[in-house]
Protein backbone atom coordinates (compact mmCIF):
# COMPACT_ATOMS: atom_id res chain seq x y z
CA UNK A 1 0.00 0.00 0.00
CA UNK A 2 1.52 3.36 -1.17
CA UNK A 3 1.86 5.45 1.41
CA UNK A 4 2.00 9.58 0.52
CA UNK A 5 4.80 10.99 -1.85
CA UNK A 6 6.50 14.06 -2.29
CA UNK A 7 8.61 15.59 -5.04
CA UNK A 8 11.32 16.90 -5.08
CA UNK A 9 12.91 16.32 -1.14
CA UNK A 10 14.59 19.25 -1.20
CA UNK A 11 14.74 22.34 -3.38
CA UNK A 12 16.92 25.76 -3.12
CA UNK A 13 15.88 28.78 -4.84
CA UNK A 14 16.45 32.08 -5.01
CA UNK A 15 14.20 35.15 -3.51
CA UNK A 16 11.67 36.19 -6.43
CA UNK A 17 11.62 33.11 -8.30
CA UNK A 18 9.14 30.83 -8.39
CA UNK A 19 8.33 26.76 -7.49
CA UNK A 20 6.43 24.17 -7.90
CA UNK A 21 6.23 21.50 -5.72
CA UNK A 22 3.98 17.60 -5.99
CA UNK A 23 2.25 15.48 -4.06
CA UNK A 24 0.83 11.79 -4.16
CA UNK A 25 -2.01 10.89 -1.90
CA UNK A 26 -1.74 7.73 -0.07
CA UNK A 27 -3.71 4.93 -2.32
CA UNK A 28 -7.65 5.53 -2.02
CA UNK A 29 -7.87 9.12 -0.63
CA UNK A 30 -9.36 11.46 -2.56
CA UNK A 31 -8.45 14.65 -0.44
CA UNK A 32 -4.77 16.62 -0.02
CA UNK A 33 -4.03 19.13 2.03
CA UNK A 34 -0.77 21.24 2.15
CA UNK A 35 1.03 22.74 5.71
CA UNK A 36 3.86 24.95 6.30
CA UNK A 37 6.67 23.92 8.54
CA UNK A 38 9.31 26.76 10.19
CA UNK A 39 11.79 25.74 12.17
CA UNK A 40 10.69 25.01 15.79
CA UNK A 41 6.93 25.26 15.19
CA UNK A 42 4.05 23.36 13.92
CA UNK A 43 2.71 22.77 10.51
CA UNK A 44 0.73 25.74 9.39
CA UNK A 45 -2.69 24.80 7.07
CA UNK A 46 -2.16 26.00 3.44
CA UNK A 47 -4.82 25.00 1.64
CA UNK A 48 -6.95 21.81 0.89
CA UNK A 49 -8.09 20.22 -1.80
CA UNK A 50 -10.71 17.81 -2.90
CA UNK A 51 -12.88 16.97 -6.34
CA UNK A 52 -10.09 19.09 -8.08
CA UNK A 53 -11.16 22.26 -6.23
CA UNK A 54 -9.87 24.75 -3.17
CA UNK A 55 -12.28 23.66 -0.29
CA UNK A 56 -10.92 25.57 2.40
CA UNK A 57 -7.61 28.01 2.84
CA UNK A 58 -5.60 29.23 5.90
CA UNK A 59 -3.71 32.23 6.64
CA UNK A 60 -1.76 32.28 3.41
CA UNK A 61 -1.16 35.31 0.27
CA UNK A 62 -1.88 34.50 -3.20
CA UNK A 63 1.22 34.02 -3.93
CA UNK A 64 0.21 30.21 -2.57
CA UNK A 65 -1.43 28.43 -5.58
CA UNK A 66 -2.60 24.74 -5.89
CA UNK A 67 -4.42 22.26 -8.14
CA UNK A 68 -5.41 19.09 -7.88
CA UNK A 69 -5.58 16.17 -10.85
CA UNK A 70 -8.25 13.65 -11.67
CA UNK A 71 -5.91 11.13 -9.95
CA UNK A 72 -6.37 12.92 -6.95
CA UNK A 73 -2.58 14.04 -7.55
CA UNK A 74 -1.51 17.55 -6.49
CA UNK A 75 0.51 20.88 -6.83
CA UNK A 76 1.72 23.74 -4.79
CA UNK A 77 2.91 26.63 -6.52
CA UNK A 78 4.73 29.46 -4.62
CA UNK A 79 5.59 32.67 -6.89
CA UNK A 80 7.74 35.32 -5.95
CA UNK A 81 9.76 33.79 -2.96
CA UNK A 82 10.58 35.74 -0.50
CA UNK A 83 13.62 34.32 2.18
CA UNK A 84 11.02 33.44 4.76
CA UNK A 85 8.82 30.95 2.55
CA UNK A 86 12.23 28.77 3.50
CA UNK A 87 10.12 26.02 5.48
CA UNK A 88 9.44 22.37 5.02
CA UNK A 89 6.44 21.71 2.96
CA UNK A 90 4.01 18.97 3.82
CA UNK A 91 1.51 17.02 2.08
CA UNK A 92 -1.40 15.88 4.11
CA UNK A 93 -4.09 12.95 2.27
CA UNK A 94 -7.03 11.54 4.27
CA UNK A 95 -10.80 10.57 2.37
CA UNK A 96 -13.33 12.85 2.66
CA UNK A 97 -16.68 11.26 4.53
CA UNK A 98 -14.91 9.37 6.65
CA UNK A 99 -14.40 11.15 10.36
CA UNK A 100 -12.48 11.19 12.17
CA UNK A 101 -10.80 12.26 8.91
CA UNK A 102 -6.65 11.04 9.90
CA UNK A 103 -4.91 12.48 7.72
CA UNK A 104 -1.34 11.08 6.60
CA UNK A 105 1.94 12.68 5.93
CA UNK A 106 4.23 12.77 3.03
CA UNK A 107 8.26 13.29 3.92
CA UNK A 108 8.08 16.82 2.84
CA UNK A 109 10.23 18.76 0.80
CA UNK A 110 12.46 21.41 2.45
CA UNK A 111 12.39 24.51 0.31
CA UNK A 112 15.62 27.39 1.13
CA UNK A 113 15.15 30.66 -0.56
CA UNK A 114 18.47 32.69 -0.71
CA UNK B 1 -4.78 33.94 21.77
CA UNK B 2 -3.03 30.74 19.85
CA UNK B 3 -5.22 28.36 18.50
CA UNK B 4 -4.23 25.16 20.58
CA UNK B 5 -1.44 25.36 23.10
CA UNK B 6 0.69 22.92 24.41
CA UNK B 7 3.51 22.44 27.78
CA UNK B 8 6.10 24.33 26.60
CA UNK B 9 8.60 21.60 27.41
CA UNK B 10 11.33 20.03 26.48
CA UNK B 11 10.65 17.52 28.50
CA UNK B 12 13.52 15.12 29.59
CA UNK B 13 12.57 11.91 31.86
CA UNK B 14 14.35 8.57 32.39
CA UNK B 15 13.98 5.12 31.08
CA UNK B 16 10.87 3.79 32.59
CA UNK B 17 9.01 7.17 34.06
CA UNK B 18 5.46 7.98 32.79
CA UNK B 19 4.91 11.60 31.30
CA UNK B 20 2.03 13.26 30.55
CA UNK B 21 1.41 16.29 27.79
CA UNK B 22 -1.44 18.95 27.84
CA UNK B 23 -3.07 20.39 25.55
CA UNK B 24 -5.56 23.73 25.29
CA UNK B 25 -7.93 24.58 22.41
CA UNK B 26 -9.95 27.77 21.72
CA UNK B 27 -12.16 26.74 19.11
CA UNK B 28 -15.55 25.29 21.07
CA UNK B 29 -16.52 23.70 17.39
CA UNK B 30 -13.86 21.73 17.02
CA UNK B 31 -14.96 18.22 16.36
CA UNK B 32 -11.94 15.58 15.49
CA UNK B 33 -8.80 15.21 17.73
CA UNK B 34 -4.87 13.62 17.49
CA UNK B 35 -1.69 13.35 18.69
CA UNK B 36 0.79 13.14 15.96
CA UNK B 37 3.90 12.80 16.66
CA UNK B 38 7.09 13.74 15.00
CA UNK B 39 10.61 13.16 15.04
CA UNK B 40 13.95 15.50 13.94
CA UNK B 41 13.35 16.38 10.24
CA UNK B 42 10.49 13.92 9.53
CA UNK B 43 7.18 14.23 8.45
CA UNK B 44 4.28 13.93 11.84
CA UNK B 45 2.96 10.61 11.87
CA UNK B 46 -0.41 9.63 13.48
CA UNK B 47 0.17 8.36 16.89
CA UNK B 48 -3.76 8.25 18.23
CA UNK B 49 -7.17 9.77 17.79
CA UNK B 50 -8.88 11.09 20.61
CA UNK B 51 -12.06 10.00 21.44
CA UNK B 52 -14.33 11.50 23.60
CA UNK B 53 -14.67 8.59 26.19
CA UNK B 54 -10.87 8.45 26.03
CA UNK B 55 -8.82 5.64 24.65
CA UNK B 56 -5.60 3.55 25.07
CA UNK B 57 -3.32 2.01 22.95
CA UNK B 58 -0.63 0.39 24.84
CA UNK B 59 1.33 2.68 26.89
CA UNK B 60 -0.09 5.57 25.13
CA UNK B 61 -3.61 6.94 26.89
CA UNK B 62 -5.40 9.96 25.68
CA UNK B 63 -8.12 12.35 27.32
CA UNK B 64 -10.57 14.65 26.21
CA UNK B 65 -12.11 17.15 27.56
CA UNK B 66 -14.79 18.78 25.75
CA UNK B 67 -15.92 20.95 28.32
CA UNK B 68 -12.58 21.83 29.59
CA UNK B 69 -11.45 22.19 26.07
CA UNK B 70 -8.52 20.17 26.89
CA UNK B 71 -6.57 17.34 25.29
CA UNK B 72 -3.94 15.29 27.29
CA UNK B 73 -1.99 12.52 26.53
CA UNK B 74 0.07 10.01 29.25
CA UNK B 75 3.29 7.61 28.59
CA UNK B 76 3.95 5.19 30.53
CA UNK B 77 7.01 3.68 30.74
CA UNK B 78 8.56 5.56 28.70
CA UNK B 79 11.53 4.17 25.94
CA UNK B 80 14.30 6.04 24.52
CA UNK B 81 12.37 5.48 21.06
CA UNK B 82 9.78 7.46 22.48
CA UNK B 83 11.99 10.99 22.08
CA UNK B 84 10.15 12.83 19.68
CA UNK B 85 8.34 16.09 19.61
CA UNK B 86 4.84 15.51 20.48
CA UNK B 87 1.99 17.23 18.36
CA UNK B 88 -1.44 17.69 19.73
CA UNK B 89 -4.43 18.49 16.45
CA UNK B 90 -7.78 19.80 16.40
CA UNK B 91 -10.02 19.69 13.23
CA UNK B 92 -13.29 20.50 12.29
CA UNK B 93 -14.89 18.22 9.99
CA UNK B 94 -11.51 17.55 8.09
CA UNK B 95 -11.73 20.89 7.07
CA UNK B 96 -7.86 21.90 8.06
CA UNK B 97 -6.11 20.53 10.85
CA UNK B 98 -4.42 23.30 12.87
CA UNK B 99 -1.24 22.36 14.82
CA UNK B 100 0.17 22.75 18.21
CA UNK B 101 3.50 24.01 18.30
CA UNK B 102 4.39 20.82 19.57
CA UNK B 103 6.47 19.36 23.03
CA UNK B 104 9.69 17.93 23.03
CA UNK B 105 10.08 14.57 24.67
CA UNK B 106 13.58 13.53 25.34
CA UNK B 107 14.08 10.30 27.17
CA UNK B 108 17.65 9.48 28.55
CA UNK B 109 19.23 6.03 29.66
Amino acid sequence: DAGVTQSPTHLIKTRGQQVTLRCSPKSGHDTVSWYQQALGQGPQFIFQYYEEEERQRGNFPDRFSGHQFPNYSSELNVNALLLGDSALYLCASSLKGQGPYEQYFGPGTRLTVT
Amino acid sequence: RKEVEQDPGPFNVPEGATVAFNCTYSNSASQSFFWYRQDCRKEPKLLMSVYSSGNEDGRFTAQLNRASQYISLLIRDSKLSDSATYLCVVDNYGQNFVFGPGTRLSVLP
